[in-house]
């Protein structure tokens, strides 16, 4: 079954970068057609996309925070990684990866998450 | 960005019961690209359908998917007591994907 792992510092101070890596075990990330994402819940609200990398590393953002986020992965060592840069307080959330099972319609990257990681807690706060 | 509005937020049932769910867009939904998602305390989420109406993998049959357009629903033909949880619905037809605010199935 496949595995996802996210690991992170878990304390990051405002304005500094958020980094976050998510390990893949007992699958490899070269696999057709599926994606990678990063995913997100704050305290007490819902989830939130973040945007998702393919293992050629091209990527798909959310557009709301396409400038903050920077994506890549890194295929010998089965991981994937977001850096989010000048975190705010409203950062603070669980992050997730997981693996999309993705397709292509008009243009549109359509996608659901089939295996999710544990999560992490970032908290942004000086 | 599409909105979506999951009711009620509170679901409170008996174990036995059955349980609709509500995820209504503010605009359609391409081609149905709907997901659903359960999410106990402290873990992930787990997918529970996709296309608006295909189970994944693993998932019973007690839980069905159905909707179109804009208005889409999650039943669970008789709740199990495993079943109490948060349920997130998802659209992934148009970018951003969004997820709704999740609706609690609590124990009456």
């Amino acid at each position: 079954q496949l595995l996802l792992q996210e690991s992170g510092p878990g304390l990051v101070k405002p304005s500094e970068t958020l980094s976050l890596t998510c390990s893949v075990s007992r699958a490899s990330i070269n696999r057709s057609p599926f994606y990678w994402g990063w995913f997100r819940q704050p305290p007490g609200s819902g989830l939130e996309w973040l945007g998702c990398i393919y293992y050629t590393g091209a990527t798909y953002d959310n557009p709301s925070l396409k400038s903050r986020v920077t994506m890549s992965v890194d295929t010998s060592k089965n991981q994937f990684s977001l850096r989010l840069t000048s975190a705010t307080a409203a950062d603070t959330a669980v992050y997730y990866c997981g693996r999309v099972a993705s397709g292509w319609d008009n243009d549109i990257l359509t996608g659901y998450v089939t295996s999710w990681g544990q999560g992490t807690l970032i908290t942004v706060s000086s | 960005d599409i909105v979506l509005t999951q009711s009620p937020g509170t679901l409170s049932l008996s174990p036995g019961e059955r349980a609709t769910l509500s995820c209504r867009a503010s605009q359609i939904v391409t081609n149905n690209y709907l997901a659903w998602y359960q999410q106990k305390p402290g873990q992930a989420p787990r997918l529970l359908m996709y296309g608006a109406s295909s189970r994944a993998t693993g998932i019973p049959d007690r839980f069905s998917g159905s909707g179109s357009g804009t208005d889409f629903t999650l039943t669970i033909r008789r709740l199990e007591p495993e079943d109490f949880a948060v349920y997130h619905c998802q659209q992934y037809g148009e970018s951003p994907w969004t997820f709704g605010q999740g609706t609690k199935v609590e124990i009456k």
